[in-house]
């Protein structure tokens, strides 16, 4: 019954060696939202679709790209991946009512760099 | 960005125990949302607060939002260890569908 999925759970990657990581969701929501969290470390959001509009956040690395190509997938591209860039990456959904933002996470994909 | 500070950082406590964690800003919040993420796993929502002086009850969890719309609280009563986790507040930003989340408390309940 899993409703936003990630894949793979776990990602091992060499450095420097681009990555790309997965998210589904059956629920139509149309937004879309990668986090990267580190250990003990809240999740820092690094883009969001609303809809098709792309929202980057200012301190988002360039390194960082993201696909949507329909309201159900969403990918994350790790261009170039350093060993700084290991950590848990989330992705989540919501519908996006009028004052209310709730969202929906998939498992986590844990990336690690080697 | 608007930031979310949440206190506690760490708290560890005996079963059985009461306990607040604070989250707080210096923007006002359409709404926040508490929730609770396990090791390994994603966030699970527990409750969104939307009104302004806002009280709701989840069982052994209360959840508050302040007056103002900047702050929220969450008390558990009685805490089991089965509440062990990490909890988390996020507000809406100004622009619409950007959730920012606070950086959290970790919370261990020993039996």
């Amino acid at each position: 019954d899993a409703m936003v999925i990630q894949n793979p759970r776990y990602q091992v990657t060499q450095f420097g060696k681009p990555v790309t990581l997965s998210c589904s969701q059956t629920l139509n929501h149309n937004v879309m939202y990668w986090y990267q969290q580190k250990s003990s470390q809240a999740p820092k959001l690094l883009f969001h679709y609303y809809d098709k509009d792309f929202n980057n956040e200012a301190d988002t690395p360039d390194n960082f790209q993201s696909r949507r190509p329909n309201t159900s997938f969403c990918f994350l591209d790790i261009r170039s991946p350093g060993l700084g860039d290991a950590a848990m990456y989330l992705c989540a959904t919501s519908r996006v009512d009028r004052g209310d933002t709730e969202a929906f996470f998939g498992q986590g994909t844990r990336l690690t760099v080697v | 960005t608007q930031l979310l500070e949440q206190s506690p950082q760490f708290l560890s406590i005996q079963e059985g125990e009461n306990l607040t964690v604070y989250c707080n800003s210096s923007s006002v919040f359409s709404s926040l949302q508490w929730y609770r993420q396990e090791p390994g796993e994603g966030p699970v929502l527990l409750v969104t607060v939307v009104t302004g002086g806002e009280v709701k009850k989840l069982k052994r969890l209360t959840f508050q939002f302040g007056d103002a719309r900047k702050d929220s609280s969450l008390h558990i009563t009685a805490a089991q260890p089965g509440d062990t986790g990490l909890y988390l507040c996020a507000g809406e930003g100004s622009t619409l569908g950007r959730l920012y989340f606070g950086r959290g408390t970790q919370l261990t309940v020993w039996p």
